[in-house]
């Protein structure tokens, strides 16, 4: 039962180039969570989307970024004009449910091992 | 954003029982506490996670206080691959990640 896939597993842009990174949750599962991690930072949380649809992107920055989960293939993350400052870990996690969909969530979420992004 | 609170580093000798404390005092009555942990820079791993009962499972215990307002990680014979960065969640609508206890266990 194979996890949550992310590739690249690592990823070097020029300043100004486009970053795509993909995510194939786990069998089985409609949810996907992307993550920020900043050097010697914590994870900070970027946006949650279903099969088609934009959940909640509250942690998203409002500019260059953009996130998508298509009906079929993986979830995307897309970073337009990279600039240094986007250099990080970025984590993607899969859920069976929602976290949006109970009050008392009771499923854990699954992460893959991230892409590591390097602008130069 | 994270409703936990957590130390920031704690040693342990190798073979010695491990106890991470997390304080949520704010936690609602239906939320749940997850425990994950993220060996240098690999993905974030699941250990855990509880209501109200404690609970165990092959990689650790779960001990939560009567009142919900916080709980412990317990590893009970730590080893030195268990050395890593420990975080206490408490579910809402997401799941937020703070900073941390760094764990480090010693020979």
């Amino acid at each position: 039962n194979a996890g949550v896939m992310q590739n690249p597993r690592h990823l070097v842009r020029r300043r100004g180039q486009e970053a795509r990174l993909r995510c194939s949750p786990m069998k089985g599962h409609s949810h996907v969570y992307w993550y920020r991690q900043l050097p010697e930072e914590g994870l900070k949380f970027m946006v949650y989307l279903q099969k088609e649809n934009i959940i909640d992107e509250s942690g998203m920055p409002k500019e260059r970024f953009s996130a998508e989960f298509p009906k079929e293939g993986p979830s995307i993350l897309r970073i337009q004009q990279v600039v240094r400052g986007d250099s990080a870990a970025y984590f993607c996690a899969s859920s069976p449910i929602g976290t949006d969909e109970s009050s008392s969530y009771n499923s854990p979420l699954h992460f893959g091992n991230g892409t590591r992004l390097t602008v130069t | 954003d994270a409703k936990t609170t957590q130390p920031t580093s704690m040693d342990c000798a190798e073979g010695r029982a491990a106890n991470l404390p997390c304080n949520h005092s704010t936690i609602s009555g239906n939320e749940y506490v997850y425990w994950y942990r993220q060996i240098h820079s690999q993905g974030p791993q699941y250990i855990i996670h509880g209501l109200k009962n404690n609970e165990t499972n092959e990689m650790a215990s779960l001990i939560i206080t009567e009142d919900r307002k916080s709980s412990t990680l317990i590893l009970p014979h730590a080893t030195l691959r268990d050395t890593a960065v420990y975080y206490c969640i408490v579910s809402g609508n997401q799941f937020y990640f703070g900073t941390g206890t760094s764990l480090t266990v010693i020979p």
